[in-house]
Order: C-alpha cells, then structure tokens, then sequence
C-alpha cells in the first residue's frame, strides 16, 4: 500500500501557465509538507499543513498557493509558471506526536518549464 | 537549527561496513541528531536519530560522541542498495518540524 502518494508523477508545461500537484497519505497522520529539490539536489521545505492550517510559509513566492481539504490531502497549485519553478517537489507527512520524528515521503513530482 | 558538516562524497566495499560521519559542533541541548538518505530519484527515507545514547534500529546504529559535536552513521553490511545520498540533520524534537537538508554524503557502494 502507498503511504504518500503524489500525482502527476511528470509535468511538462509552458511558462506562464496554471498546474496543480496532488498528494495524498494514507498513513493518519496530522501535519503535511511540500519540499522542493531544485537542479543542485538542494531539499527546501516550502510549506507545512497541521489539521489543515499553514503552519510554516518558507518565503515562497505567493504564486504558491498549498491547499488542505483534509488531514489528508496536501495539494500545490502554482500559478503563472517560470522556469525557475522546474524542480522536483515532494510531499510529506508525520505525526504531531509519539513518532512525530518520522517523516514519510512521496515518490515525488517531476516539474519542468518550458 | 545547528549546522552540520559532512564529506561530499564516500566510498565503500559492497559487504563490509559503511561509516558516514557528520560534524555539528554547534548543538544545542535539546537537538537531536537525524539521519535520511534519499536513493536516486526517489524521496529521503528515514533512517535513525538520537540525542546522546548510541542507537541501533534494523537499518543501522548511529554513534554520537560524549561531546556531541559529531556522530557517525553505520551501516553493518553495506549493500549495493545502499547507495544513496546520506544527510545528517540536527533540529529539536518538538512535535512536527521542518527538516532543514545540507549537502549531504553521496554513498557509492562498489560490488
């Protein structure tokens, strides 16, 4: 069973559109994450969702826009693309307490701007 | 969050024991030490973390000096699925927190 799962799995896009990333787990956890892995391999953590409120804003662009409809769902929608948004972005999530040390991650999602 | 040093990269005999080690003279009391690695193109795992004991879990055991400004990740019997790129992460343990990544060790395991 897939704990964290991530669609599209590929996004190839023109700059200046419009595209949303999905994630989802299935795990009952209750905080969830985007980070972003950029051509140099560098992980950041753009944003971090507890019982669906934002709870961290890394100083993303407000063309990002996270929207949690449940504990479970975590999704990205980024708006008026740029290259500099091609990356790969992984969701995540963990517990708020016990095993709250664990992050699980999803398989990730390949963005890339033309 | 502290910062933490580690080597760019690291090689190993596939079999024998892989050690990764990880500066973080800057630690504060009440941070922990964390280890992921994150395997080609898939996302970081967790591996295993501490405060100050030496810890061991089915994946590997993780050694921090008594000073706590450096630790070590092994792994007994490294294998070829082992390679992967390694980061030690230093951050309190309070309840859900971001992970703040650094360059990490890119662990080659040779057959």
């Amino acid at each position: 069973d897939t704990a964290v799962s991530q669609t599209p799995k590929y996004l190839v896009t023109q700059m200046g559109n419009d595209k949303s990333i999905k994630c989802e787990q299935n795990l009952g956890h209750d905080t969830m994450y985007w980070y972003k892995q950029d051509s140099k391999k560098f992980l950041k953590i753009m944003f971090s969702y507890n019982n669906k409120e934002l709870i961290i804003n890394e100083t993303v662009p407000n063309r990002f826009s996270p929207k949690s409809p449940d504990k479970a769902h975590l999704n990205l929608h980024i708006n008026s693309l740029e290259l500099g948004d091609s990356a790969v972005y992984f969701c995540a999530s963990s517990l708020t307490s016990g095993r709250a040390y664990e992050q699980f991650f999803g398989p990730g999602t390949r963005l890339t701007v033309l | 969050d502290a910062k933490t040093t580690q080597p760019t990269s690291m090689d190993c005999a596939e079999g024998r024991a892989a050690n990764l080690p990880c500066n973080h003279s800057t630690i504060s009391g009440n941070e922990y030490v964390y280890w992921y690695r994150q395997i080609h193109s898939q996302g970081p795992q967790y591996i295993i973390h501490g405060l100050k004991n030496n810890e061991t879990n089915e994946m590997a055991s993780l050694i921090i000096t008594e000073d706590r400004k450096s630790s070590t990740l092994i792994l007994p019997h490294a294998t070829l699925r082992d390679t992967a790129v390694y980061y030690c992460i230093v951050r309190v343990d309070q309840g859900a927190q971001k992970l703040v990544f650094g360059q990490g060790t890119r662990l080659t395991i040779n057959p």
